[in-house]
C-alpha cells in the first residue's frame, strides 16, 4: 500500500490528452515539492517532472506537472506510441517516518 | 555526463547480506548540491526509497529498512554503497542507484541490477 495514491491504469488514443492523479496528504505533497518518473520497460525511471510543474532540459512540453493543495496531476497532451509506459509520482514525507515516498504507478496504454 | 553504475553480486542467499556499490562517472560524488541514494523495484512492482547519504557520511534510512541497511560513501573512489542484512526473498529486486537533490527530486539513475535472493 503505496503512501501516494495512483490509478493503476489509463488509457487513450494517439493525439489524445490524459492526466494522472496522485493523491496524498498533507505530510507529504501538501507541503514538498512533487516529482514525476516515466518508467520504459525494462529501463530505469526518467525525471519528467521536478519542483512540482518544471520540465528538465529535453523533457517535451507535451509534459506537464501542477499541484493543488494534497494532489498532484501529472499530464501529457498529444500522445504517441511512445508514451506507453508505467509513471510514478514521488516526493518527501516529513511526518515522524520521514521518508521519500511514491505512488504505486500508473500504466499507461496508448490505445 | 553524470553516470551511475550499480556492482555487486546478482544472487544472495537468505539471512546473508546484500552488497550493491555505486561507481559514480563524470561528475564529482563530493558535489554540495546533490546526494547519493538507493530505490529498489521488486518485480512487477513499484519503487522503494532505501536510504541515502551525503558525500560527508550524512545518511537518512527508509524507517522499514532502517534496522538492515548501511549506506556509506567512499570519496577517494567516488563510490557509494549499500549493505542490506538478513535477506529474504521478499529483498529481491531491481537495485538502483541515483542522484537527487535537497527536494528530492531523482535527475539521475543507474541502469539498475537485479538481486535475486535464493538458496
Amino acid at each position: 500500500q503505496s503512501v501516494l495514491t495512483q490509478p493503476p491504469s489509463v488509457s487513450a488514443a494517439p493525439g489524445q490528452k490524459v492526466t494522472i492523479s496522485c493523491s496524498g496528504s498533507s505530510s507529504n505533497i501538501g507541503n514538498n515539492y512533487v516529482s514525476w518518473y516515466q518508467q520504459l520497460p525494462g529501463t530505469a525511471p526518467k525525471l519528467l517532472i521536478y519542483e512540482n510543474n518544471k520540465r528538465p532540459s529535453g523533457i517535451p512540453d507535451r509534459f506537464s506537472g501542477s499541484k493543488s493543495g494534497t494532489s498532484a496531476t501529472l499530464g501529457i497532451t498529444g500522445l504517441q506510441t511512445g508514451d506507453e509506459a508505467d509513471y510514478y509520482c514521488g516526493t518527501w514525507d516529513s511526518s515522524l517516518s520521514a521518508d521519500v515516498v511514491f505512488g504505486g504507478g500508473t500504466k499507461l496504454t496508448v490505445l | 555526463q553524470l553516470q551511475l553504475q550499480e556492482s555487486g553480486p546478482g544472487l544472495v542467499k537468505p539471512s546473508e547480506t546484500l552488497s550493491l556499490t555505486c561507481t559514480v562517472s563524470g561528475g564529482s560524488i563530493s558535489s554540495s548540491s546533490y546526494y547519493w541514494g538507493w530505490i529498489r523495484q521488486p518485480p512487477g512492482k513499484g519503487l522503494e526509497w532505501i536510504g541515502s547519504i551525503y558525500y560527508s557520511g550524512s545518511t537518512y534510512y527508509n524507517p522499514s529498512l532502517k534496522s538492515r541497511v548501511t549506506i556509506s560513501v567512499d570519496t577517494s573512489k567516488n563510490q557509494f554503497s549499500l549493505k542490506l542484512s538478513s535477506v529474504t526473498a521478499a529483498d529481491t529486486a531491481v537495485y538502483y542507484c541515483a542522484r537527487h537533490t535537497v527536494v528530492f527530486d531523482w535527475p539521475h539513475w543507474g541502469q539498475g541490477t537485479l538481486v535475486t535472493v535464493s538458496s
